[in-house]
């Protein structure tokens, strides 16, 4: 039973671009978002995050957009640069079980999309 | 000035053997986990530790024991390897417990091969 989905295993994006990543959860108890990038044999590295009681957070060139109603987010990257290549994958904490904040650390995680940016 | 190291970064070993992962983090962080990422490449929480107190502990066969002698280490030792626990091991590390929006740190894993 997976919370987090992402549906899309992969993403190709020509250099300048938009890249979109899209993820997709089940569980309404979440309430905080991240997205976090990982290269070949590297450990994931943070990227950017959202609270539930927004619906849009932008850092330089990635904006995370979320809709609670579809529960669904998404990353937007732009201009999408070959240096972009990469595993991304998005997170969710909170849910069922959280209450009282002390497994506030767990973090669900979707299996990742690739993005290849060409040049 | 590697901030969530973990050794070994390759381990292969076979089955019925006892081995461990060592982490060891110098974000001053209270907070460490370990994380393993299967075969359908989804990242899975096994284990979190709060200053050296476990506080998730989910659903992972007893044969894999996490120790944590300070805030700064954790350490996974896995008895009586199976063909199944071939996976990639990731530690992390974050600031806080409760409600705090800490991103996790994560380490660049151990590849573990069984045979």
């Amino acid at each position: 039973d997976q919370q987090v989905k992402q549906n899309s295993p992969s993403l190709s994006v020509q250099e300048g671009r938009i890249s979109i990543l899209n993820c997709d959860y089940t569980n309404s108890m979440f309430d905080y978002f991240l997205w976090y990038k990982k290269y070949p044999a590297e450990g994931p590295t943070f990227l950017i995050s959202i609270s539930s009681i927004k619906d849009k957070n932008e850092d330089g060139r990635f904006t995370v957009f979320l809709n609670k109603s579809a529960k669904h987010l998404s990353l937007h990257i732009v201009p999408s640069q070959p240096g972009d290549s990469a595993v991304y994958f998005c997170a969710a904490r909170g849910g069922k079980g959280n209450a009282g904040g002390t497994s506030y650390g767990k973090l669900t995680f979707g299996q990742g999309t690739i993005l290849t940016v060409h040049p | 000035d590697t901030a969530v190291s973990q050794t070994p970064k390759y381990l292969v070993t076979q089955m019925g053997n006892d081995k461990s992962i060592k982490c060891e983090q110098n974000l001053g962080h209270d907070t460490m986990y370990w994380y393993k990422q299967d075969s359908k490449k989804f990242l899975k929480i096994m284990f979190s530790y709060n200053n050296k107190e476990l506080i998730i502990n989910e659903t992972v066969p007893n044969r894999f024991s996490p120790k944590s002698p300070d805030k700064a280490h954790l350490n996974l030792h896995i008895n009586s390897l199976e063909l199944g626990d071939s996976a990639v091991y990731f530690c992390a590390s974050s600031q806080g417990t409760g409600r705090l929006n800490s991103p996790l740190h994560f380490g660049n894993g151990t590849r573990l091969t069984v045979t």
